[in-house]
């Protein structure tokens, strides 16, 4: 069965320094894999996603995440962490039913 | 232009009762999915549309849950018989096709049963 693990309950960055939350998968066939971002009292919003091609996908906020096939990996990643995104950040794969298979997600706080 | 919009947004009811959570998506999009998200955890899928059928229900935990899409636009998901554990918010978010494509998420819906 398609799934990731998500293996940091919160991270803590200082503004301005880079960030990154970390997601692992365990797929059958090829991955799509999916970042989400949850803000309090919204619902999630797409980041970015990895279906083929460059092993770097650039998405939205200035996010970005590497997909590592050895190492069954797909960090997100920004350089420069700001105070606002501090959020729920939650790693996904698409299921065999093109449903998504969610990660328990990683809060984030930046400290100004 | 309009995003996925879930109603109500708060629901409280009490054990036993049956409700009804209505998901209104993205105009255009063939794809519509249910799940439940509980305090601490990621979303879990319930159930996924393809047009007006119900292409995956292997999500909804027993039959005390359904849910329909008769003209393949609004979707309601309805419980019965709630119980205190069905307590969650419950997301929908539509796509533009089943495949690929990133999905895009209402609000949700937080329902409590007392």
């Amino acid at each position: 069965a398609q799934s990731v693990a998500q293996p940091e309950d919160q991270v803590n960055v200082a503004e301005g320094n880079p960030l990154t939350v970390k997601c692992t998968y365990s797929v059958s066939g090829n991955p799509y894999l999916f970042w989400y971002v949850q803000y309090p009292n919204r619902g999630l919003q797409f980041l970015l996603k990895y279906i083929t091609g460059d092993n770097l996908v650039k998405g939205s906020y200035g996010f970005e995440a590497e997909f590592n096939k050895s190492q069954t990996s797909f960090h997100l990643k920004k350089p420069s962490a700001l105070v606002s995104d501090s959020a729920l950040y939650f790693c996904a794969v698409r299921g065999n039913n093109n449903d998504m298979r969610f990660g328990a997600g990683t809060r984030l706080t930046v400290k100004p | 232009g309009a995003g996925v919009s879930q109603t109500p947004s708060n629901k409280v009811t009490e054990k036993g009762k049956y409700v009804e959570l209505r998901c209104d998506p993205i105009s255009g999009h063939t794809a519509l999915y249910w799940y439940r998200q509980s305090l601490g955890q990621g979303p879990e899928f319930l159930i996924y549309f393809q047009g007006t059928g119900a292409a995956d229900d292997s999500g909804l935990p027993n039959d005390r849950f359904f849910a329909v899409r008769p003209e393949g636009s609004v979707s309601t998901l309805k419980i019965q018989r709630t119980e205190r554990g069905d307590s969650a918010v419950y997301l929908c978010a539509s796509s533009r096709s089943g495949d690929y494509n990133e999905q895009f998420f209402g609000p949700g819906t937080r329902l409590t049963v007392l």
